[in-house]
């Protein structure tokens, strides 16, 4: 069955590591997104990618990086930058247009200790 | 701006009790508007969607019509479950310039009680 993995579920980082959350989809679908979504809160865009080799930033984008050199995958790296990592994490994929909506991984919650 | 407002939470109900969510919206052009639903530790799901005025998307015993003159696509179910506690979400998408434009709400949360 097609479908968007991510990877790990859980996952722990020290202060100043950067960590990198995989995401892989097997949908066909054009456009990948990156959203963080903290408790009691909406979903906040971090990084998009419409084609491979070209991503652009969201509403959120600073302490974070992404990459996209393949359809399937766009994987988001938090870096040491990023001071209040602390949250759930969601990437989701889309036909070009999106106008049939998101598919969405189910999820990668990232702790700092 | 665009946008998407909906009914906060969160929402108790007792088991078959009917459900609306109310949801509104603002936005340019036609957008295409979306029902999510997230269970506890887990992403979004798609529920149920409309693309044009007076569509009606329905899943599960959800519903929701497109109304066009209210900009409303409030999410309703007449019975709801336990296995419906989760947290609601309303979306609207639209293609505007180089890229979709997606735009989500805060999201309802719903407790179903036996």
């Amino acid at each position: 069955d097609g479908g968007i993995t991510q990877s790990p579920k859980y996952l722990f980082r020290k202060e100043g590591q950067n960590v990198t959350l995989s995401c892989e989809q097997n949908l066909n679908h054009d456009a990948m997104y990156w959203y963080r979504q903290d408790p009691g809160q909406g979903l906040r865009l971090i990084y998009y990618s419409q084609i491979v080799n070209d991503f652009q930033k969201g509403d959120i984008a600073e302490g974070y990086s992404v990459s996209r050199e393949k359809k399937e995958s766009f994987p988001l790296t938090v870096t040491s930058a990023q001071k209040n990592p602390t949250a759930f994490y969601l990437c989701a994929s889309s036909i070009f247009l999106g106008t049939d909506g998101y598919t969405f991984g189910s999820g990668t919650r990232l702790t700092v200790v | 701006g665009d946008s998407v407002t909906q009914m906060e939470g969160p929402v108790t109900l007792s088991e078959e009790a009917f459900l609306t969510i109310n949801c509104t919206y603002t936005a340019t052009g036609y957008p295409s508007l979306f029902w999510y639903v997230q269970y506890p530790g887990e992403g979004l799901q798609l529920l149920l969607k409309a693309t044009k005025a007076d569509d009606k998307g329905s899943n599960k015993g959800f519903e929701a019509t497109y109304r066009k003159e209210t900009t409303s696509f409030h999410l309703e179910k007449g019975s709801v479950q336990v296995s419906d506690s989760a947290v609601y979400f309303c979306a609207l998408s639209f293609y505007l310039g180089d890229r979709n434009q997606f735009y989500f709400g805060t999201g309802t949360s719903l407790t179903v009680i036996p």
